[in-house]
C-alpha cells in the first residue's frame, strides 16, 4: 500500500473548519483513502473514505486532488470532542484480508 | 451495543505469565484483524481471519502470539510466556465483508501491561 505523509500537529478553533491535509503521491489507480481518527484511550473510529470523486457524511467531506496525489479532510465545525490523532490510510479494495496500514497520523487539538 | 466488544479492557500480569485477549466482533462480520498499538504509536497489524481461517499472521511478532477463531466469531489472542516488550494495546476490528471496501470497526482495545 502506498504511503501517506501528514503533518504531526495542527490547532484548530471551535466552530470553525477544519482542514487536514494528506499527500499519497504514490497511490495506484486501485487504492482507495481512507481517514480514521483515535480519540484518547478509544479504538480508531471510521470517518469517510474515497477513490477519487469527493465525499460527504454527517461527519465530514473528503476532497480529493484530480491526480489523487493528495486529499484533504474537512471537519466543517471542530468542536472540543474532535481533538483527536487523524490518521490517512490508503489502501487496495477489493484484495482479501487488506489490513490497515497507520502512519504518524496528525495529532489535532480544538481550541475554545 | 452493536460495536466491536474486548475484553478485559486492562491486563496486568508478570513477566512469563501466559494471557488471553478476546474479540466479539460485530454480529455478521466476516473479517477480523488484530492489531498491536505501543505507547505513541499508529496500531500495527498482527493477524487476519476470514471467517475460522487464519489467512495472514504476517505481523505476529514471534512463535509466543497465537490466535485463534474457531467458529468465526469471537476470537482469542494469546500471549505466551509474556516479556515486558509485549505491552501495548492491542486492538480489534472487524467488516463485514472480505473483497470490498467495507471499512474496519475497532473496539476500544485491551491495555496489556507485563511488569
Amino acid at each position: 500500500d502506498a504511503k501517506t505523509t501528514q503533518p504531526p500537529s495542527m490547532d484548530c478553533a471551535e466552530g470553525r473548519a477544519a482542514n487536514l491535509p494528506c499527500n499519497h503521491s504514490t497511490i495506484s489507480g486501485n487504492e482507495y483513502v481512507y481517514w480514521y481518527r483515535q480519540i484518547h484511550s478509544q479504538g480508531p473510529q471510521y470517518i469517510i473514505h474515497g477513490l477519487k470523486n469527493n465525499e460527504t457524511n454527517e461527519m465530514a467531506s473528503l476532497i480529493i486532488t484530480e491526480d489523487r496525489k493528495s486529499s484533504t479532510l474537512i471537519l466543517p465545525h471542530a468542536t472540543l470532542r474532535d481533538t483527536a490523532v487523524y490518521y490517512c490510510i490508503v489502501r487496495v479494495a477489493g484484495a482479501a484480508g487488506n489490513k490497515l496500514t497507520f502512519g504518524g497520523g496528525t495529532r489535532v487539538l480544538v481550541k475554545p | 451495543g452493536a460495536g466491536v466488544s474486548q475484553s478485559p479492557r486492562y491486563k496486568v500480569a508478570k513477566r512469563g505469565q501466559d494471557v488471553a485477549l478476546r474479540c466479539d466482533p460485530i454480529s455478521g462480520h466476516v473479517s477480523l484483524f488484530w492489531y498491536q498499538q505501543a505507547l505513541g504509536q499508529g496500531p500495527e497489524f498482527l493477524t487476519y481471519f476470514q471467517n475460522e481461517a487464519q489467512l495472514d499472521k504476517s505481523g505476529l511478532p514471534s512463535d509466543r502470539f497465537f490466535a485463534e477463531r474457531p467458529e468465526g466469531s469471537v476470537s482469542t489472542l494469546k500471549i505466551q510466556r509474556t516479556q515486558q516488550e509485549d505491552s501495548a494495546v492491542y486492538l480489534c476490528a472487524s467488516s463485514l465483508e472480505d473483497w470490498s471496501n467495507q471499512p474496519q470497526h475497532f473496539g476500544d482495545g485491551t491495555r496489556l501491561s507485563i511488569l
